[in-house]
């Protein structure tokens, strides 16, 4: 099946610096990719779509400047989480979506910036 | 009034008994409609998908989908402890710039008890 291979799973970082968060996809090309945030005891709100070669959509309240999409294959997807505070910290998931395979997820990664 | 609802539960049933998920949507114009399983601290898992109206089953799941009442629901049949877990519904949205995005429920947590 479908998979989508998303590093690192967990990472810690200081406030003030910036984290990359890459998702692959391994045996498809992944049109679009969906970035997710989910804060404990939530669902998951999603930030933003990428298409490939094209400039992210963001979701209303999502800062562009923050959070940085980059989907310039059909393979890779990054989110770089700039000058991170500890507001920031929480599991972020990305989903591929194609017409064919759906929609497959990451496994997420757990930032926590202290 | 929120997209997609769900009862947060959580909702607990004894072991072999019927789970029964409920999600209701606004948007008259969604198209498919999709249930997660999430255990904690993990990305969501697909269950199954639903288009038509009626029932589709698949093992033990049945998803139900009535878009007359804008309302779809799973039935887990025989529940195992293993099925304690939270299952997110999720909507897709057709049209605009962000085409095919999910919009998910908050969830309803399952707790399953020998």
């Amino acid at each position: 099946g479908a998979v989508v291979s998303q590093h690192p799973s967990r990472v810690i970082c200081k406030s003030g610096t910036s984290v990359k968060i890459e998702c692959r996809s391994l045996d498809f090309q992944a049109t679009t990719m969906f970035w997710y945030r989910q804060f404990p005891k939530q669902s998951l709100m999603l930030m933003a779509t990428s298409n490939e070669g094209s400039k992210a959509t963001y979701e209303q309240g999502v800062e562009k400047d923050k959070f940085l999409i980059n989907h310039a294959s059909l393979t890779l997807s990054t989110l770089t989480v700039t000058s991170a505070h500890p507001e920031d910290s929480s599991f972020y998931i990305c989903s591929a979506g194609d017409r064919v395979v759906g929609y497959t997820f990451g496994s997420g990664t757990r930032l926590t910036v202290v | 009034q929120k997209e997609v609802e769900q009862n947060s539960g959580p909702l607990s049933v004894p072991e072999g008994a019927i789970a029964s998920l409920n999600c209701t949507y606004s948007d008259r114009g969604s198209q498919s409609f999709f249930w997660y399983r999430q255990y904690s601290g993990k990305s969501p898992e697909l269950i199954m998908f639903i288009y038509s109206n009626g029932d589709k089953e698949d093992g033990r799941f049945t998803a139900q989908l009535n878009k007359a009442s804008q309302y779809v629901s799973l039935l887990i049949r025989d529940s195992q402890p293993s099925d304690s877990a939270t299952y997110l519904c999720a909507v897709r949205n057709a049209g605009g710039t962000s085409y095919g995005k999910l919009t998910f429920g908050q969830g309803t947590i399952l707790t399953v008890h020998p």
